[in-house]
């Protein structure tokens, strides 16, 4: 069975601080990995994908890796913010268009 | 980057009634379109797959005549949640794909926020 896992599901860190989320999969013939964040009561924003060929992905502060032999994707913020609160999401493609999710990891900056 | 939008983006409506949620893809064609639902602190979970003329693929647990999607147009899916309970108090997003192909990424709305009184 595919399943998608985040730890941890909340984490709370002070400003500044760098810090990794965690993705892991059961299925590792994946197509490739996308990480979302969910403001509360909203859509989801991408903001990286990554392709089974591709190792990693950076947009500004956010660098997102993908170890497709032990089934791993990190997140990791780099410079925490406020506005970096909200509940982060990773969801994996496998060929068949199914997106399989993770429950999400909620992030809380504290000022 | 393409955009999909839904409508309307909340929805409180009495239990029994029929509630209709529109999912447009703006500026591409999608061939294929999905409803997820989402509760509470849990994950999105796929409701259903529509291509574009063709009758919705339910996943499993899922009742169809319940939670009716059509997909008459490349720009437009609908999904009508009929007779509406509270326990279908939900947050539902749609997403768009362009082209057949599995591999062709999909585009997320913002979603709509139903409350069943």
């Amino acid at each position: 069975k595919q399943e998608v896992t985040q730890i941890p599901a909340a984490l709370s860190v002070p400003e500044g601080e760098n810090l990794v989320l965690n993705c892991s999969f059961t299925d590792s013939a994946i197509y490739n990995l996308q990480w979302f964040r969910q403001d509360p009561g909203k859509g989801l924003t991408s903001l990286l994908l990554i392709q089974s060929s591709q190792r990693e992905q950076t947009s500004g502060r956010l660098n997102a890796s993908l170890d497709k032999s032990s089934g791993r994707s990190t997140l990791y913020i780099a410079a925490s913010q406020p506005g970096d609160s909200a509940t982060y999401l990773c969801a994996v493609r496998y060929s068949n268009y199914q997106l399989i999710w993770g429950a999400g990891t909620k992030l809380i900056i504290k000022p | 980057g393409a955009v999909v939008s839904q409508h309307p983006s909340w929805v409180i409506c009495k239990s029994g009634t029929s509630v209709k949620i529109e999912c447009r893809s703006l500026d591409f064609q999608a061939t294929t379109m999905f409803w997820y639902r989402q509760f509470p602190k849990q994950s999105l979970m796929l409701m259903a797959t529509s291509n574009e003329g063709s009758k919705a693929t339910y996943e499993q647990g899922v009742e169809k005549d319940k939670f009716l999607i059509n997909h008459a147009s490349l720009t437009l899916s609908t999904l009508t949640v009929t007779s509406a309970h509270p326990e279908d108090s939900s947050f539902y997003i749609c997403s768009a794909a362009e082209g057949l192909s599995s591999y062709n990424e999909q585009f997320f709305g913002p979603g709509t926020r139903l409350t069943v009184l």
